[in-house]
């Protein structure tokens, strides 16, 4: 089975400063990584994914996000924040669980607020 | 191109009656899946299907809820009788793999009363 944790249900940052939202997963075996933006009232969007090679991901609207096999992180970053980045914000593991299926467990979202 | 195109996208209706929600996926997906979507719970998977067949069940809670995917391009949500509980966001989304970037509906926000 896998898991996905996400640290914080809300979190606020000032326009302009570093947005630093944290995820933890638990997966038997190696793990495809995905972090997702939903915006009020739509459905979720793929902001960047991990699959194999490089470790840091860039992905749209300027946020990043590395994998730390070691610490089973997968944190995402964005240097400055802006207005339009407020949001939801879900992270999500896929695994190969066995004969032919994959799993895709979403964690629980964090709410990114932006204040001016 | 069009994306995941879900409908209705609002739904009202009163406890006990039928509800059928529909999902078309991006052409050439091979993989739908249906979520639901609540404040308390989250964002749940419950039903995937590839290459239309359904591959994993488990997250429908229970026998009132039914899905189909009668061909590659459309695929419906059914519950009945539907109950207060089942008030949600319920969303589509289709992928070209299993391992591969979800595309996600606009969702359908359920309201049963």
């Amino acid at each position: 089975a896998q898991s996905v944790t996400q640290l914080g249900s809300h979190v606020s940052v000032s326009e302009g400063a570093l947005v630093l939202l944290r995820c933890n997963y638990s997966s038997s075996v190696p793990p495809y990584l995905f972090w997702y933006v939903q915006y009020p009232n739509q459905g979720l969007q793929l902001l960047l994914k991990y699959t194999t090679g490089a470790t840091l991901v860039k992905g749209i609207n300027g946020f990043e996000a590395e994998f730390k096999k070691s610490e089973t992180s997968f944190h995402l970053t964005k240097p400055s924040a802006h207005m339009s980045d407020a949001a939801e914000y879900f992270c999500a593991v896929s695994a190969y669980s066995g004969a032919g299926s994959y799993q895709l467990t979403f964690g629980k979202g964090t709410k990114l607020s932006v204040i001016p | 191109d069009a994306g995941v195109i879900q409908s209705p996208r609002h739904e009202v209706t009163e406890m006990g009656q039928e509800v059928t929600l529909r999902c078309k996926p991006i052409s050439g997906h091979n993989s739908l899946f249906w979520y639901r979507q609540t404040m308390m719970r989250g964002l749940e998977l419950l039903i995937y299907f590839n290459n239309n067949v359904p591959i994993d069940d488990s997250g429908m809670p229970e026998d009132r809820f039914s899905a189909k995917m009668p061909n590659a391009s459309f695929s419906t949500l059914k519950i009945q009788p539907s109950e207060p509980r089942d008030s949600a966001v319920y969303f589509c989304a289709s992928s070209l793999v299993l391992t591969g970037e979800l595309f996600f509906g606009e969702g359908s926000r359920l309201t049963v009363l």
